[in-house]
């Protein structure tokens, strides 16, 4: 593995399932993020960890929970998909949660919720 | 609240220059970003610029920053089909590190 890898690549959910979306870096990362990408409106924070064993909300965090048991994984869960949740979803990373310091991200994974 | 703007699409032609700019509203960014996707691939940083600046220059890409008018511009010199792309500004949340607030990403074209 090399920077940040997301599973899975695309998936489409029934509305109401539950659905768990993966994101592991080996760069030792302290602070990770997930976002939504959606036309129109960029990127937007759902949730974030500066260090392993902290979780904190972002801009869009309704729907969505994390955990963060370890330096090098991220997962981001669905409890009960709703179509507006539907979106290319990507994680990033950086050497610390403070600013100056690249976010390095994911290739992103698609979701359509039906 | 705070925010990023940024128009959503540009088209230019090959060998031309491209100018894509940003606004935003909170004054106490330190560093300002520009981050570039390619079609089906995640973001990856392209340049950026330190708030006690007014340019950044790296080779075919020149960053401007007007700190009075909270106004960024990413200039791309001789612009090659390669290019294209969506091109994110983004700006740190005030007092929050490095949790980022994106624009809408503008879309750039080039034409052969």
């Amino acid at each position: 593995i090399a920077g940040i890898t997301q599973a899975p690549t695309s998936q489409i959910l029934a509305a109401g399932r539950r659905m768990t979306l993966r994101c592991t870096q080996d760069m030792r990362h302290n602070a990770m993020y997930w976002y939504r990408q959606d036309l129109g409106l960029g990127l937007r924070l759902i949730h974030y960890s500066n260090t392993a064993g902290t979780t904190g909300k972002g801009e869009v965090p309704d729907g969505y929970s994390v955990s963060r048991a370890n330096t090098d994984d991220f997962p981001l869960t669905l409890a009960s998909a709703v179509p507006s949740q539907t979106s290319v979803y990507f994680c990033a990373s950086s050497d610390s949660g403070s600013a100056g310091n690249e976010q390095f991200f994911g290739p992103g994974t698609r979701l359509t919720v039906l | 609240g705070e925010d990023v703007e940024q128009s959503l699409f540009l088209s230019v032609r090959e060998g031309d220059s491209s100018v894509i700019n940003c606004t935003y509203t909170d004054s106490s960014s330190t560093y300002l970003y520009w981050y570039k996707q390619e079609p089906g691939a995640g973001l990856q940083l392209l340049t950026y610029i330190f708030s006690n600046m007014d340019m950044k220059q790296d080779q075919r890409l020149t960053v401007l920053l007007n700190k009075k008018d909270k106004h960024l511009s990413l200039r791309i010199a001789d612009t090659q089909t390669g290019d294209s792309a969506i091109y994110f500004c983004a700006v740190p949340r005030n007092n929050q590190g490095g949790k980022l607030i994106f624009g809408q990403g503008t879309e750039l074209s080039v034409k052969p």
